[in-house]
């Protein structure tokens, strides 16, 4: 079964607001990473957090991990319909040896 | 820089014919991966090449077999194509293992018939 698994499925938001998807995980991890998706195309990486930390920003991006219940947020601020894709979190486990996992991904779209 | 080049982009396939998906990066990583992406699935991870030499089983690695031809290409092998094999497979590769972030392909789409 998968490492990592994304809420919502999907989500749908005007452009301007603020979209948040949740990662979960299953077992501990060295790190997170948040990869987006664009339709047919392959993944690109936007932000790395590590375990010992707790927020992160990047831009419009800010992400957050809360080992205790083993999850992590990404906000993307002030959307814009260039933001519609899929977003996958990823995995590495210390008893996955090294092996990036990911999650199931949400898919946003941002009407203009 | 090419980043991470896969061939073919797009393939059919006979249920019991085999080929082989290249993967080629230019960046001096150690670490190449090949993941399946299924509609509603995510990415799944077939196998994982941790260093030149070294291959190592991921969460979907039946009717698959890989070789890490040396640290530039990672090849993903079908020796007996099935429907279920029917999948756009994407090669990705890193710095270190799971430390650092992954680069991908563009993904090969694959149809057994």
């Amino acid at each position: 079964s998968q490492q990592g698994e994304e809420d919502p499925q999907a989500l749908s938001i005007q452009e301007g607001e603020n979209a948040t998807m949740n990662c979960s995980y299953k077992t501990s991890i060295n790190n997170l990473q948040w990869y987006r998706q664009n339709s047919g195309r392959g993944l690109v990486h936007l932000i790395l957090i590590r375990s010992n930390e707790r927020e992160k920003h990047s831009g419009r991006l800010r992400v957050t991990l809360d080992t205790s219940k083993k999850s992590s947020s990404l906000l993307i601020t002030a959307s814009r319909a260039a933001d519609t894709a899929s977003y996958f979190c990823a995995t590495d486990a210390p008893s996955n040896t090294g092996k990036l996992i990911f999650g199931q991904g949400t898919t946003l779209q941002v009407k203009p | 820089n090419a980043g991470v080049t896969q061939t073919p982009k797009f393939q059919v396939l006979k249920t019991g014919q085999s080929m082989t998906l290249q993967c080629a990066q230019d960046m001096n990583h150690n670490s190449m991966y090949w993941y399946r992406q299924d509609p509603g699935m995510g990415l799944r991870l077939i196998y994982y090449s941790a260093s030149e030499g070294t291959t190592d089983k991921g969460e979907v690695p039946n009717g698959y077999n890989v070789s890490r031809l040396n640290k530039r290409e990672f090849s993903l092998r079908l020796e007996s194509a099935a429907p279920s094999q029917t999948s756009v497979y994407f090669c990705a590769s890193s710095q270190y293992s799971g430390n650092l972030e992954a680069f991908f392909g563009q993904g090969t789409r694959l149809t057994v018939v």
